[in-house]
């Protein structure tokens, strides 16, 4: 167990709609990492929160936003869903900040299709 | 920009032998890790073994140990007395130390299958 809870592990759903994945970090992780899952993209790391502040964006779409609530969990909201956003979504956390040398751990996943 | 290099999509190796699974990376930067991390078909994300970039010493963890190559940016995982449940995606991961975000890149991944 990383101590890393998602919620919900599955969602079906179908296109144009709009989902919300949550994540609680591992107590004491400040950082919180959002990775997205695909057969054709691989792992590719979407944005970080430190802090309930976003530190980086990579390659996220306009219709994905997320954030990080004082209580330091986070979701991911994902809008006018498409057939290619089917993935698995992993969030992650750390202890983050500059300099850090601790590692990520991850959480189970949510696993997103969409019909 | 980082990017992460695994040039072997498939391996297999039976069940007690060693296996080597090969990462390079693409960085201008001096301080760094790399990481391997384990997805069972269970699909969860496993820390396997980290590196820190200006350590010279290899990392080892119990079975599983790294040839860090800093010059050649090479970064390869060894697996000794390979076990059923090694059967897994492993992937190589970089990640910058310093620079604004702690993000990771990960490599394409390698499937590895563990033959009884």
């Amino acid at each position: 167990d990383s101590g890393v809870t998602q919620t919900p592990k599955h969602l079906i759903t179908a296109t144009g709609q709009r989902v919300t994945l949550r994540c609680s970090p591992r107590s004491g992780d400040l950082s919180v990492y959002w990775y997205q899952q695909s057969l054709d993209q691989g792992l590719q790391f979407l944005i970080q929160y430190y802090n309930g502040e976003e530190r980086a964006k990579g390659n996220i779409l306009e219709r994905f936003s997320a954030q990080q609530f004082p209580d330091l969990h986070s979701e991911l909201n994902l809008s006018s869903l498409e057939l290619g956003d089917s993935a698995l979504y992993f969030c992650a956390s750390s202890v983050g900040g500059a300099g850090s040398n601790q590692p990520q751990h991850f959480g189970d996943g949510t696993r997103l299709s969409i019909l | 920009a980082q990017t992460v290099t695994q040039s072997q999509p498939e391996m297999s190796v039976q069940e007690a032998e060693t296996v080597t699974l090969s990462c390079t990376y693409d960085t201008s930067e001096n301080n760094y890790y790399l990481f391997w991390y384990k997805q069972p078909p269970s699909r969860q994300m496993i820390l396997v073994i980290r590196q820190e970039a200006y350590k010279q010493q290899n990392a080892t963890e119990n079975r599983f140990s790294v040839n860090f190559q800093k010059a050649a940016k090479s970064f390869s995982l060894k697996i000794s007395d390979s076990q059923l449940g090694d059967t897994a995606m492993y992937f190589c991961a970089f990640m910058p130390l310093w620079g604004g975000s702690e993000k990771l890149v990960f490599g394409k991944g390698t499937k590895l299958t563990v033959n009884p």
